[in-house]
Protein backbone atom coordinates (compact mmCIF):
# COMPACT_ATOMS: atom_id res chain seq x y z
CA UNK A 1 0.00 0.00 0.00
CA UNK A 2 1.55 3.34 -1.06
CA UNK A 3 2.42 6.15 1.12
CA UNK A 4 0.47 8.05 -1.12
CA UNK A 5 -3.07 7.68 -1.64
CA UNK A 6 -5.52 7.30 -4.36
CA UNK A 7 -8.97 6.06 -5.04
CA UNK A 8 -8.46 2.80 -6.63
CA UNK A 9 -11.25 3.82 -9.14
CA UNK A 10 -13.03 6.36 -10.39
CA UNK A 11 -15.82 7.21 -13.47
CA UNK A 12 -17.77 9.55 -15.15
CA UNK A 13 -19.80 9.97 -18.55
CA UNK A 14 -18.21 11.30 -21.68
CA UNK A 15 -18.48 15.48 -21.28
CA UNK A 16 -18.55 15.16 -17.50
CA UNK A 17 -15.96 16.34 -15.10
CA UNK A 18 -13.89 14.12 -12.65
CA UNK A 19 -11.34 14.54 -10.12
CA UNK A 20 -9.04 12.50 -8.60
CA UNK A 21 -7.21 12.80 -5.22
CA UNK A 22 -3.66 11.85 -4.16
CA UNK A 23 -3.18 12.69 0.06
CA UNK A 24 0.60 12.26 1.36
CA UNK A 25 1.86 13.64 4.17
CA UNK A 26 4.77 16.24 5.04
CA UNK A 27 7.41 14.67 4.16
CA UNK A 28 6.57 14.02 0.39
CA UNK A 29 3.01 16.14 -0.74
CA UNK A 30 3.38 18.57 1.73
CA UNK A 31 6.89 20.24 0.75
CA UNK A 32 7.17 19.16 -2.73
CA UNK A 33 5.73 18.98 -5.94
CA UNK A 34 3.47 16.89 -7.28
CA UNK A 35 3.48 15.45 -10.70
CA UNK A 36 0.54 13.16 -12.48
CA UNK A 37 0.78 10.89 -15.25
CA UNK A 38 -1.41 8.93 -17.49
CA UNK A 39 -1.43 5.21 -18.57
CA UNK A 40 -3.24 3.58 -20.84
CA UNK A 41 -3.18 -0.41 -20.70
CA UNK A 42 0.11 -2.24 -22.03
CA UNK A 43 1.70 1.33 -22.57
CA UNK A 44 4.61 3.31 -20.47
CA UNK A 45 2.91 5.96 -18.38
CA UNK A 46 3.27 9.49 -19.78
CA UNK A 47 3.52 13.24 -17.72
CA UNK A 48 0.37 15.00 -17.73
CA UNK A 49 1.12 17.46 -14.86
CA UNK A 50 4.14 18.32 -13.57
CA UNK A 51 5.02 20.63 -10.79
CA UNK A 52 1.39 20.77 -9.84
CA UNK A 53 -0.46 22.61 -12.00
CA UNK A 54 1.77 22.63 -15.66
CA UNK A 55 0.76 20.73 -18.32
CA UNK A 56 3.76 19.80 -21.11
CA UNK A 57 3.28 20.35 -24.40
CA UNK A 58 0.48 18.79 -26.36
CA UNK A 59 -1.68 17.96 -22.94
CA UNK A 60 -5.15 19.37 -23.45
CA UNK A 61 -6.11 21.98 -21.46
CA UNK A 62 -9.30 20.15 -20.12
CA UNK A 63 -6.28 18.69 -17.53
CA UNK A 64 -5.39 21.05 -14.27
CA UNK A 65 -3.61 20.32 -11.28
CA UNK A 66 -3.80 21.62 -7.85
CA UNK A 67 -2.39 21.05 -4.60
CA UNK A 68 -3.66 22.15 -1.03
CA UNK A 69 -1.29 21.17 1.57
CA UNK A 70 -0.56 17.73 1.93
CA UNK A 71 -3.22 16.70 -0.74
CA UNK A 72 -2.98 16.98 -4.42
CA UNK A 73 -5.84 16.86 -7.18
CA UNK A 74 -6.28 15.86 -11.15
CA UNK A 75 -9.24 17.55 -12.65
CA UNK A 76 -10.35 16.31 -16.15
CA UNK A 77 -13.46 18.58 -17.78
CA UNK A 78 -14.85 17.33 -21.20
CA UNK A 79 -14.42 13.69 -19.85
CA UNK A 80 -13.35 11.47 -24.05
CA UNK A 81 -13.15 8.17 -23.85
CA UNK A 82 -9.44 7.96 -24.39
CA UNK A 83 -8.73 9.13 -21.14
CA UNK A 84 -9.33 6.29 -19.89
CA UNK A 85 -6.69 4.12 -17.91
CA UNK A 86 -4.51 4.81 -14.96
CA UNK A 87 -3.77 7.95 -13.27
CA UNK A 88 -0.70 7.94 -10.91
CA UNK A 89 -0.07 10.58 -8.86
CA UNK A 90 4.35 11.44 -7.63
CA UNK A 91 6.02 13.17 -5.62
CA UNK A 92 9.67 13.36 -3.68
CA UNK A 93 9.55 11.82 -0.67
CA UNK A 94 12.42 12.53 2.13
CA UNK A 95 11.90 9.57 3.91
CA UNK A 96 12.55 7.88 1.34
CA UNK A 97 15.05 10.39 -0.60
CA UNK A 98 13.74 9.43 -3.69
CA UNK A 99 10.37 9.66 -5.84
CA UNK A 100 7.08 8.08 -4.21
CA UNK A 101 4.21 7.27 -6.78
CA UNK A 102 0.38 7.14 -5.75
CA UNK A 103 -1.08 3.73 -5.62
CA UNK A 104 -2.89 4.94 -8.57
CA UNK A 105 -6.65 5.38 -10.18
CA UNK A 106 -8.32 3.39 -12.59
CA UNK A 107 -10.62 5.69 -14.65
CA UNK A 108 -13.62 4.75 -16.49
CA UNK A 109 -15.75 6.02 -18.86
CA UNK A 110 -18.90 5.05 -18.55
CA UNK B 1 13.66 14.07 -29.70
CA UNK B 2 14.59 12.08 -26.77
CA UNK B 3 14.02 8.52 -26.61
CA UNK B 4 14.91 5.83 -23.76
CA UNK B 5 14.62 2.00 -24.31
CA UNK B 6 14.91 -0.93 -21.76
CA UNK B 7 17.08 -4.36 -22.69
CA UNK B 8 17.52 -7.02 -20.81
CA UNK B 9 16.02 -10.75 -20.36
CA UNK B 10 12.79 -11.31 -20.18
CA UNK B 11 12.91 -14.75 -18.41
CA UNK B 12 15.37 -14.89 -15.47
CA UNK B 13 15.52 -18.15 -12.67
CA UNK B 14 15.06 -17.50 -9.19
CA UNK B 15 18.38 -16.58 -7.21
CA UNK B 16 19.80 -15.48 -10.25
CA UNK B 17 20.94 -11.86 -10.97
CA UNK B 18 19.04 -9.58 -13.10
CA UNK B 19 21.15 -6.66 -15.70
CA UNK B 20 18.74 -4.02 -17.55
CA UNK B 21 20.16 -1.78 -20.01
CA UNK B 22 18.98 2.03 -20.74
CA UNK B 23 19.70 2.79 -23.72
CA UNK B 24 18.97 6.38 -24.56
CA UNK B 25 19.60 9.67 -26.68
CA UNK B 26 18.09 12.91 -27.26
CA UNK B 27 20.03 14.33 -24.14
CA UNK B 28 23.38 14.06 -21.90
CA UNK B 29 23.72 11.83 -18.34
CA UNK B 30 26.05 15.07 -18.19
CA UNK B 31 24.39 18.19 -17.82
CA UNK B 32 23.39 19.34 -14.46
CA UNK B 33 20.09 18.16 -13.03
CA UNK B 34 19.89 15.25 -15.11
CA UNK B 35 19.44 11.59 -14.11
CA UNK B 36 17.99 8.78 -15.15
CA UNK B 37 16.12 6.34 -13.22
CA UNK B 38 14.45 2.74 -12.79
CA UNK B 39 10.72 1.76 -12.01
CA UNK B 40 9.26 -1.13 -11.87
CA UNK B 41 5.55 -2.58 -12.44
CA UNK B 42 3.99 -6.22 -11.09
CA UNK B 43 1.17 -6.90 -13.51
CA UNK B 44 -1.98 -5.44 -13.06
CA UNK B 45 -0.33 -3.28 -9.81
CA UNK B 46 1.22 0.18 -9.07
CA UNK B 47 4.44 1.86 -10.00
CA UNK B 48 7.45 0.95 -7.82
CA UNK B 49 10.63 3.68 -7.86
CA UNK B 50 13.55 1.37 -7.55
CA UNK B 51 16.79 3.42 -8.58
CA UNK B 52 18.38 6.95 -9.40
CA UNK B 53 21.58 7.77 -11.03
CA UNK B 54 22.39 11.53 -11.09
CA UNK B 55 24.28 13.67 -14.07
CA UNK B 56 26.98 13.69 -10.72
CA UNK B 57 26.57 10.13 -10.37
CA UNK B 58 25.18 10.54 -7.40
CA UNK B 59 22.97 7.43 -6.28
CA UNK B 60 19.87 6.76 -4.89
CA UNK B 61 17.93 3.67 -4.13
CA UNK B 62 14.61 2.48 -3.04
CA UNK B 63 14.86 1.67 0.84
CA UNK B 64 13.16 -1.38 0.42
CA UNK B 65 15.39 -2.79 -2.38
CA UNK B 66 18.67 -1.24 -1.84
CA UNK B 67 20.73 -4.34 -0.80
CA UNK B 68 19.91 -6.20 -3.93
CA UNK B 69 20.27 -2.90 -6.50
CA UNK B 70 23.33 -1.83 -8.48
CA UNK B 71 22.97 1.49 -10.47
CA UNK B 72 25.79 2.78 -12.71
CA UNK B 73 25.65 4.64 -16.14
CA UNK B 74 28.08 5.18 -19.03
CA UNK B 75 27.98 9.01 -20.48
CA UNK B 76 30.30 7.35 -23.32
CA UNK B 77 27.38 4.97 -24.50
CA UNK B 78 24.72 6.41 -23.44
CA UNK B 79 23.96 3.91 -21.25
CA UNK B 80 22.39 2.92 -17.54
CA UNK B 81 22.44 -0.19 -16.41
CA UNK B 82 20.63 -2.11 -13.38
CA UNK B 83 21.37 -4.84 -11.67
CA UNK B 84 19.54 -6.47 -9.30
CA UNK B 85 20.49 -9.65 -7.46
CA UNK B 86 18.48 -12.64 -5.60
CA UNK B 87 15.81 -12.30 -8.46
CA UNK B 88 12.63 -14.07 -6.81
CA UNK B 89 8.86 -14.94 -8.28
CA UNK B 90 7.96 -11.44 -6.66
CA UNK B 91 10.59 -9.43 -9.11
CA UNK B 92 8.14 -10.25 -11.75
CA UNK B 93 7.29 -6.96 -13.30
CA UNK B 94 7.88 -4.59 -16.27
CA UNK B 95 10.83 -2.43 -16.27
CA UNK B 96 11.01 0.93 -17.48
CA UNK B 97 13.58 3.49 -17.00
CA UNK B 98 12.81 7.05 -17.07
CA UNK B 99 14.86 10.71 -17.85
CA UNK B 100 14.92 12.62 -14.43
CA UNK B 101 14.54 16.64 -14.63
CA UNK B 102 15.76 18.34 -11.57
CA UNK B 103 12.36 17.16 -9.86
CA UNK B 104 10.61 13.76 -12.07
CA UNK B 105 10.55 11.82 -14.78
CA UNK B 106 9.22 13.59 -17.57
CA UNK B 107 9.89 10.78 -20.32
CA UNK B 108 9.88 6.94 -20.18
CA UNK B 109 10.85 3.91 -21.95
CA UNK B 110 8.69 1.74 -23.34
CA UNK B 111 9.70 -0.83 -21.01
CA UNK B 112 10.21 -4.18 -20.84
CA UNK B 113 8.82 -7.69 -19.09
CA UNK B 114 11.21 -9.85 -16.99
CA UNK B 115 9.83 -12.59 -15.88
CA UNK B 116 11.04 -14.42 -12.88
CA UNK B 117 10.29 -18.56 -12.90
CA UNK B 118 12.14 -21.93 -12.84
Amino acid sequence: QSVLTQPPSASGTPGQRVTISCSGSSSNIGNNYVYWYHQLPGTAPKLLIYRNNQRPSGVPDRFSGSKSGTSASLAISGLRSEDEGHYYCATWDGNLSGPLFGGGTKLTVL
Amino acid sequence: QITLKESGPTLVKPTQTLTLTCTFSGFSLTTTGVGVGWIRQPPGKALEWLALIYWNDDKRYSPSLKSRLTITKDTSKNQVVLTMTNMDPVDTATSYCALWRFDAFYIWGQGTVVTVSS
